[in-house]
């Protein structure tokens, strides 16, 4: 749904560099999750937020990755020293403050390639 | 052993034909189920909830049976629109997430 904006769609990086990675929800949602598809793969959880709040990280890898959602402004994925293996698709998913799934919406993706 | 299960496929199936995807789910705890659609690698979108009387949209009928733990999806008169991925998804309310699995591929053909 267009409602739930990623940007960017494509990011390159060379081994080593960061990566960031953004996600606006939809208007009047305020929970966020994030999720990576891998070549091949389903969709794996990652990360759940609220404003300014982490509810369930259980699906980040411990070291490298971080997310936030502040209080203004987008939520951010950050992937520090990329590696080969983190090149994947990272969908971003909004819901609404009650959190009813039927009533959330995934962004288009950005598209993470390491060289 | 994954939290929910899917036939890769992919399903190549003439315009028309009936085809039918499974998804066998191992987390008891799980409260609601969907079929979500991905079509080539783009945002996963919302199909259909999935429910134990069953549940029919037009030509896409969900069953869940919660004893075997196994859903189901039935497409009827399958058009060339179908062609997708099907995924199976489970959620967990203590979690308030998603578990998705792999996915089915559909391709329907001339």
């Amino acid at each position: 749904n267009a409602g739930v904006m990623q940007n960017p769609r494509h990011l390159v990086r060379r081994r080593g560099q960061e990566a960031r990675l953004r996600c606006s929800p939809m208007k009047g949602h305020s929970h966020v999750y994030w999720y990576r598809q891998l070549p091949e793969e389903g969709l794996k959880f990652m990360v759940y937020l609220q404003k300014e709040n982490i509810i369930d990280e259980s699906g980040m890898p411990k070291e490298r990755f971080s997310a936030e959602f502040p209080k203004e402004g987008p939520s951010i994925l950050r992937i520090q020293q990329v590696v080969r293996g983190d090149s994947a698709a990272y969908f971003c998913a909004s819901s609404p403050p009650i959190g009813n799934w039927k009533e959330a919406f995934f962004g288009q993706g950005t598209r993470l390639t390491v060289v | 052993r994954k939290e929910v299960e899917q036939d890769p496929g992919p399903f190549n199936v003439p315009e028309g034909a009936t085809v039918a995807f499974n998804c066998t789910y191992s987390n008891s705890a799980s409260q609601s189920f969907f079929w979500y659609r991905q079509d080539c690698r783009k945002e996963p979108k919302l199909l259909m909830s999935v429910y134990s009387s069953g549940n029919e949209d037009g030509r896409f009928t969900a069953q869940l049976n919660r004893a075997s733990q196994y859903i189901s999806l039935l497409i009827r008169d399958s058009k060339l629109s179908d062609s997708a991925t099907y995924l199976c998804v489970a959620f967990t309310g203590g979690g308030n997430k998603l578990t998705f699995g792999t996915g089915t591929q559909l391709k329907v053909e001339l």
